[in-house]
């Protein structure tokens, strides 16, 4: 079985351009998050889609920050205009909601985006 | 606020020893899980040990337990018998509002074992 993919794995992309980046979870999994980890911090939660529907996006840091997953399948989350700021790794994980692995989330290996 | 904190930026170890990973935890909720997950360089994240909070006994995962202290908001990870492979980023989370479910995390420790 697939594990959560990611794409791209990395991106650079200078000040003002736009981003969007990836996120294919696992088959079947109905929850997805995204989180990002900038340099030196902590990983932080951004959203979570149940399905298509956005479950919570307290962690969304502002309106250039646009998340979508149409069909409740991959995910997409752009960066429209990217800053400075933005730079750091965005993972994403995808969870069930029931079974014997309900509640455990696994990640993507990440996509790190370096904006100069 | 929720927080999770892990005060030890780096831990090393000698091959074949036993480590233990801090982590403390903040929360005003009963119930709630806690994880470690274990980032490898280059890798994904995978989740080494989950404790459920009303649960007493600690897990144990093969090499891998917790003690889970509730009282004191303690959650650490104790690594048996330490191979090279055991080298990576650990990162302490937990699940912390009732019916909430993402994850808060620690800052992480990079976790180097000597041979």
């Amino acid at each position: 079985e697939a594990g959560v993919t990611q794409f791209p794995s990395h991106s650079v992309i200078e000040k003002g351009q736009t981003v969007t980046l990836r996120c294919d979870p696992i088959s079947g999994h109905d929850n997805l998050y995204w989180y990002r980890r900038v340099m030196g911090k902590e990983i932080k939660f951004l959203l979570h889609f149940v399905k298509e529907s956005k479950q919570d996006e307290s962690g969304m840091p502002n309106n250039r920050f646009l998340a979508e997953r149409t069909g409740g399948t991959y995910s997409t989350l752009k960066v429209q205009p990217a800053e400075l700021e933005d730079s750091g790794v965005y993972f994403c994980a995808s969870s069930q909601d029931q079974g014997p692995f309900y509640n455990e989330q696994f990640f993507g290996p990440g996509t790190r985006l370096t904006v100069l | 606020a929720q927080t999770v904190t892990q005060s030890q930026p780096e831990m090393s170890v000698q091959e074949a020893e036993t480590v233990t990973l801090s982590c403390t935890y903040d929360t005003s909720e009963s119930d709630y899980y806690l994880f470690w997950y274990k980032q490898p360089p280059s890798r994904q994240m995978i989740l080494v040990i989950r404790q459920e909070a009303y649960k007493q006994q600690n897990a144990t995962e093969n090499r891998f337990s917790v003690n889970f202290q509730k009282a004191a908001k303690s959650f650490s990870l104790k690594i048996s018998d330490s191979q090279l492979g055991d080298a990576a980023m650990y990162f302490c989370a937990a699940h912390l509002l009732q019916g909430a479910q993402k994850l808060v995390f620690g800052q992480g420790t990079r976790l180097t074992i000597n041979p």
